[in-house]
């Protein structure tokens, strides 16, 4: 069964750094998401990329953190200047087409750790 | 997307069957029940979803009441391998982008 991908597993920055955590999409679906859960806490909706563009955004979704699609299969979360409260899993999710009830699928994640 | 409320943690043995609780009193007419789970040091997973009536997949059942204020995530038999937190969403109709809200869920552990 097709899976979505995420590198690095484990990536370790200073803080103040700017770092770029990739995901790989399942190939023919077309809404894109980043989640984030920090350690003991909820998982929380980051940002929605449909069409090449942002579809919705939270408020921890701030200019800090920007999303692209560079090419046909990659899907990439930047933070430009980390801080220590980003240091948390991050998800991505791919959902095939526009029908809500489609359902989203998740890759096993980036933990993000900042010193 | 409507609020729902569920038991922080429950306890199984192995081969039973598990219901797991989720109260949605203010769920609105045009909201979806889905339901996901995630196992340890993974990312969510997609279990099931529905809107009225009951529904079966390979994963588990959903029941949902005829008020549709409540519904219940049945696992026939537990296995070691469904100990994971499990999470009831609701999605309205209009939600065509899609973002699901987590609450804490329900932390299920299987006892073998």
């Amino acid at each position: 069964e097709p899976e979505v991908t995420q590198t690095p597993s484990h990536q370790v920055t200073q803080m103040g750094q700017e770092v770029i955590l990739r995901c790989v999409p399942i190939s023919n679906h077309l809404y894109f998401y980043w989640y984030r859960q920090i350690l003991g806490q909820k998982v929380e909706f980051l940002v929605s990329f449909y069409n090449n563009e942002i579809s919705e955004k939270s408020e921890i979704f701030d200019d800090q953190f920007s999303v692209e699609r560079p090419d046909g299969s990659n899907f990439t979360l930047k933070i430009r200047s980390t801080k220590l409260e980003d240091s948390a899993m991050y998800f991505c999710a791919s959902k095939p087409w526009t029908g809500f009830n489609q359902p989203q699928h998740f890759g096993d994640g980036t933990r993000l750790s900042i010193l | 997307d409507a609020k729902t409320t569920q038991p922080n943690s429950m306890e199984s043995n192995e081969e039973e069957p598990v219901h797991l609780p989720c109260n949605h009193s203010t769920i609105s007419g045009t909201d979806y029940i889905h339901w996901y789970r995630q196992l340890p040091s993974q990312g969510p997973e997609y279990v099931i979803h529905g809107l009225t009536s009951n529904v079966n997949n390979r994963m588990a059942s959903l029941a949902i009441a005829e008020d549709r204020k409540s519904s219940t995530l049945i696992l026939h038999r537990a296995t070691l391998r469904d100990a994971a937190v499990y999470y009831c969403i609701l999605r309205d109709v209009g939600n065509q982008g899609g973002k699901l809200i987590f609450g804490q869920g329900t932390e299920l552990s299987v006892k073998p």
